[in-house]
């Protein structure tokens, strides 16, 4: 298995600019997670799915950022517009099951906002 | 969820034994201890996880006292490979995972 896959690696946007953050679990895992990493606040968790559906978006900074999971395979994170305090690692994670199971996290995405 | 602490930092010799303690005083019954690893900037890595008993694999073992209020993590052989940033985290039935500000190991030739 490729483990958790996230692109891009890198993103340099400007400002105002929308910004996409794709990830594709592992196969057949039924979870999954998106987390956000910087110097100051460590690593937040911001949503998480359960089969394909929101369960705790409590995470989420603001109306800014939103995720999907359309199917099983993919999900997003966008954030519109972006600003430079959006600046940091944003990791996926996927695991069989919500509850008492491990993580597997993706490579992240190194997000800067000029 | 169940807060952690931990040590900010620690420092092992190379071959020696790396004990990395975990205090999670309101942890709950049917709680799970997990650790994790994070090198350089790459995502974190699963190491070990348990409820009650001790666990060991490949990688590590964990001791789990019996109240269940702290944790050791030890990695009987430290390498170099193994300077990292270590999380200790209590998987909350509700799904969430919450990590702190873990310890930092630095594993010394």
């Amino acid at each position: 298995d490729a483990g958790v896959i996230q692109s891009p690696r890198h993103e340099v946007t400007e400002m105002g600019q929308e910004v996409t953050l794709r990830c594709k679990p592992i196969s057949g895992h039924n979870s999954l997670f998106w987390y956000r990493q910087t110097m100051m606040r460590g690593l937040e968790l911001l949503i998480y799915f359960n089969n394909n559906v929101p369960i705790d978006d409590s995470g989420m900074p603001e109306d800014r950022f939103s995720a999907k999971m359309p199917n099983a395979s993919f999900s997003t994170l966008k954030i519109q517009p972006s600003e430079p305090r959006d600046s940091a690692v944003y990791f996926c994670a996927s695991s069989l099951e919500a509850t008492n199971e491990k993580l597997f996290f993706g490579s992240g995405t190194q997000l800067s906002v000029l | 969820d169940a807060k952690t602490t931990q040590p900010p930092s620690m420092d092992c010799a190379e071959g020696r034994a790396a004990n990395l303690p975990c205090n999670h005083s309101t942890i709950s019954g049917n709680e799970y201890v997990y650790w994790y690893r994070q090198i350089h900037s790459q995502g974190p890595q699963y190491i070990i996880h348990g409820l009650k008993n001790n666990e060991t694999n490949e990688m590590a073992s964990l001791i789990i006292t019996e109240d269940r209020k702290s944790s050791t993590l030890i990695l009987p052989h430290a390498t170099l490979r193994d300077t990292a940033v270590y999380y200790c985290i209590v998987r909350s039935n509700a799904g969430k995972s919450t990590f702190g500000d873990g310890t930092t190991l630095t594993v010394k030739p």
